[in-house]
C-alpha cells in the first residue's frame, strides 16, 4: 500500500525566504510523485510531477522538487517566497494504477 | 492544459433530498474519472474510481448506494448524493485522466455541498 507523509501541517516563511515543504512517501514499486497547490474553495493545480528520468523536477511558479529514492522523499522548494504562494500544498503518490493518494497537506503562510 | 469542469460549484440542499454533481472533461476524453471528498482543513480522500461504460470501484468505507457514480460517456461523470444528510456536507472534487495525456490527472474546481 502506498502512503504519503507531509511533515508540518503549517509552515510559515517570510516573504523572500526559502520555502521548504517536506514529503516522504511509501511505495512498493517505483512511484509517480506529485505536488499540487490548492487555493481556498478551489480544485487542485499541479505544480510538478516526477515519473522517471531526472530526479530534480522543475514546476510552475518557480517551485521545484527532488526525488531521493534512498530517503523516500520528494521535498518541495522555492528559493524566494511570494505572498501569492500562500495556499495549501499537497504531496501525492501514484503507483500507476491510476489512483492518486494524497498527503494531509501543508498550509503555507507567507509573512510580510 | 486540459480542463475539467465541475457543476455546480456550490449547492445547498435539504436533508433527505438528492444532489447530482457533474464532472466534465472539456477538451479531452477521460477514460478514467475519480471522485474525492475533502473535509475542512483536511486532505482529499478518494471515494471511487470510474471507467467509462463500467461500474465504479468504490474505496473501502464508501457507501455505493449513497454515492451513485455514473460515467456514461468519455467526457462526463456524475456523482449523486442520495438522501443527503448534514454529515454529507463537504467539498467534492473530481479528477480525470486520459490515456493520451499519460500520467497527469486534471482536477475540477470542486463542489461545496451543504446539507441543511
Amino acid at each position: 500500500a502506498q502512503s504519503v507523509t507531509q511533515l508540518g501541517s503549517h509552515v510559515s516563511v517570510s516573504e523572500g525566504a526559502l520555502v521548504l515543504l517536506r514529503c516522504n512517501y511509501s511505495s512498493s514499486v517505483p512511484p509517480y510523485l506529485f505536488w499540487y497547490v490548492q487555493y481556498p474553495n478551489q480544485g487542485l493545480q499541479l505544480l510538478l510531477k516526477y515519473t522517471t528520468g531526472a530526479t530534480l523536477v522543475k514546476g510552475i511558479n518557480g517551485f521545484e522538487a527532488e526525488f531521493k529514492k534512498s530517503e523516500t522523499s520528494f521535498h518541495l522548494t522555492k528559493p524566494s517566497a511570494h505572498m501569492s504562494d500562500a495556499a495549501e500544498y499537497f504531496c501525492a503518490v501514484s503507483d500507476r494504477d491510476d489512483k492518486i493518494i494524497f498527503g494531509k497537506g501543508t498550509r503555507l503562510h507567507i509573512l510580510p | 492544459g486540459a480542463v475539467v469542469s465541475q457543476h455546480p460549484s456550490w449547492v445547498i440542499c435539504k436533508s433527505g433530498t438528492s444532489v447530482k454533481i457533474e464532472c466534465r472533461s472539456l477538451d479531452f476524453q477521460a477514460t478514467t474519472m475519480f471522485w474525492y471528498r475533502q473535509f475542512p482543513k483536511q486532505s482529499l480522500m478518494l471515494m471511487a474510481t470510474s471507467n467509462e461504460g463500467s461500474k465504479a470501484t468504490y474505496e473501502q468505507g464508501v457507501e455505493k448506494d449513497k454515492f451513485l457514480i455514473n460515467h456514461a460517456s468519455l467526457t462526463l461523470s456524475t456523482l449523486t448524493v442520495t438522501s443527503a444528510h448534514p454529515e454529507d456536507s463537504s467539498f467534492y472534487i473530481c479528477s480525470a485522466k486520459s490515456l493520451s495525456l499519460n500520467t497527469e490527472a486534471f482536477f475540477g474546481q470542486g463542489t461545496r455541498l451543504t446539507v441543511v
